[in-house]
């Protein structure tokens, strides 16, 4: 079973554009998360979608956004970036059952670079 | 407020030797959950174990173990027997258990450098 993919691996960009990372969860699963790990602050949450709309977002200004799409695949957009953009980010996925823990399975990452 | 603390940035052993990665925690849940993973070099985070705050047992897994204690809030991992392939970061985590707003995120550590010499 293959699991979380994302795309693409590196991310060059310069300050003031926009960047686009995907991710694509594992199948079956129709929650997904991002992370950000940035240097020497860890990893942060920063938005959770669940069938298609985003139930819960962390402490990231709203220039940090994405969607959902009906296949369950996600995507995160940074707008007007600042060089503190620079992270790894990371997407995880999970199944959603009310009365279970959901467990969270991670992607390899995008590692985005703000120049 | 969740929060996670990994005192300690960097470790660095010589292979054989035994190694204990610290994690308290803070939460006024009463149902939570907490993990460890591990992070090589490639990024890709890996899930080593999961507990629920009901269930204080230490568990053991091959040279891995992990001591749970809620009276000091701490959920604190060993390798024995380390190896050059143990070489990572180690993130502690933790959950809320409800299915409220915001349930789910993982909380992280600041996470522990680990270096295993040869």
């Amino acid at each position: 079973e293959a699991g979380v993919t994302q795309s693409p691996t590196h991310l060059i960009k310069t300050r003031g554009q926009q960047a686009t990372l995907r991710c694509s969860p594992i199948s079956g699963h129709t929650s997904v998360y991002w992370y950000q790990q940035a240097l020497g602050l860890g990893l942060q949450f920063l938005l959770w979608y669940d069938e298609g709309e985003e139930r819960n977002r962390g402490n990231f200004p709203p220039r940090f956004s994405g969607r959902q799409f009906p296949n369950y695949s996600s995507e995160l957009n940074v707008n007007a970036l600042e060089l503190e953009d620079s992270a790894l980010y990371l997407c995880a996925s999970s199944l959603w059952e009310a009365t279970l823990y959901n467990e969270q399975f991670f992607g390899p990452g995008t590692r985005l670079t703000v120049l | 407020a969740q929060k996670v603390t990994q005192a300690q940035t960097e470790i660095s052993v010589v292979e054989k030797e035994d190694v204990t990665l610290d994690c308290v925690y803070e939460t006024r849940d009463t149902t939570y959950y907490l993990f460890w993973y591990k992070q090589p070099p490639s990024g890709e985070l890996v899930f080593l174990i999961r507990r629920n705050s009901f269930d204080e047992q230490n568990e053991i897994s091959g040279r891995y173990s992990w001591n749970f204690q809620k009276s000091t809030s701490s959920f604190n991992f060993t390798i024995t027997a380390s190896q050059v392939v143990d070489s990572a970061v180690y993130f502690c985590a933790l959950s809320e258990a409800s299915r409220n707003q915001g349930a789910q995120k993982l909380v992280f550590g600041q996470g522990t450098r680990l270096t295993i010499n040869p």
